[in-house]
């Protein structure tokens, strides 16, 4: 099983400043590798798939990098919406299915 | 638009066999695809418990292969999950969830449900 590393696990950021997310897989995933936002009482929401490609919907200021074992998920500029749990997931070696354990973005 | 809503009983007794409906609109099961099921327990992380090809072919995560059986209804556009032998650990929210293939992440998710596994 391939287990994902996320780090901090709690980020604190300013409105309009930027915010680096990081996932480590603990071997290759390729470039399979998903990030979802999750915001309080409702489902996870797909944003970046591919390491890079943003989902349908989602806005230029989230970007994805990385491939093999290293992957960054970048903001931009913080809007108010944007504070919340982000996961990352591997799909390249499943089952199972891997998530990383989350990082809280939240307001500084 | 696809849309996923599960369904099931929101409290489950110890030892007993968890029973969770996932019903699809929006888009026909038979089309193809994978349909999964992820659970989360409160306050933590997701875990993804296993997924069915429209087919009908299974993938199950191996910590809980022994007591998950996912099945798929084409007819009804809905697919099951049914989990035997709960304990107060399977307490979590369930989501289902579709992806598009097996080297796809999950693209549309249902709202979740809170099942509390307690006597």
């Amino acid at each position: 099983e391939i287990v994902m590393t996320q780090s901090p696990a709690t980020l604190s950021v300013s409105p309009g400043e930027r915010a680096t997310l990081s996932c480590r897989a603990s071997q290759s995933v390729s470039s399979n590798l998903a990030w979802y936002q999750q915001k309080p009482g409702q489902a996870p929401r797909l944003l970046i798939y591919g390491a890079s490609t943003r989902a349908t919907g989602i806005p230029a200021r989230f970007s994805g990098s990385g491939s093999g074992t290293e992957f960054t998920l970048t903001i931009s500029s913080l809007q108010s919406e944007d504070f919340a749990v982000y996961y990352c997931q591997q799909y390249n070696n499943w089952p199972p299915d891997t998530f990383g354990q989350g990082t809280k973005l939240e307001i500084k | 638009q696809v849309q996923l809503q599960e369904s099931g009983p929101g409290l489950v007794k110890p030892s007993e066999t968890l029973s969770l409906t996932c019903a699809v609109s929006g888009y026909s099961i038979s089309s193809g695809y994978y349909w999964g099921w992820i659970r989360q327990p409160p306050g933590k992380g997701l875990e993804w418990i296993g997924s069915i090809y429209h087919s009908g072919s299974t993938y199950y995560n191996p910590s809980l292969k022994s007591r998950v059986t996912i099945s798929v209804d084409t007819s009804k556009n809905q697919f099951s999950l049914k989990l035997s032998s709960v304990t107060a650990a399977d307490t979590a929210v369930y989501y289902c969830a579709r992806r598009k293939g097996l080297l796809r992440p999950f693209d549309y998710w249902g709202q979740g449900t809170l099942v509390t596994v307690s006597s």
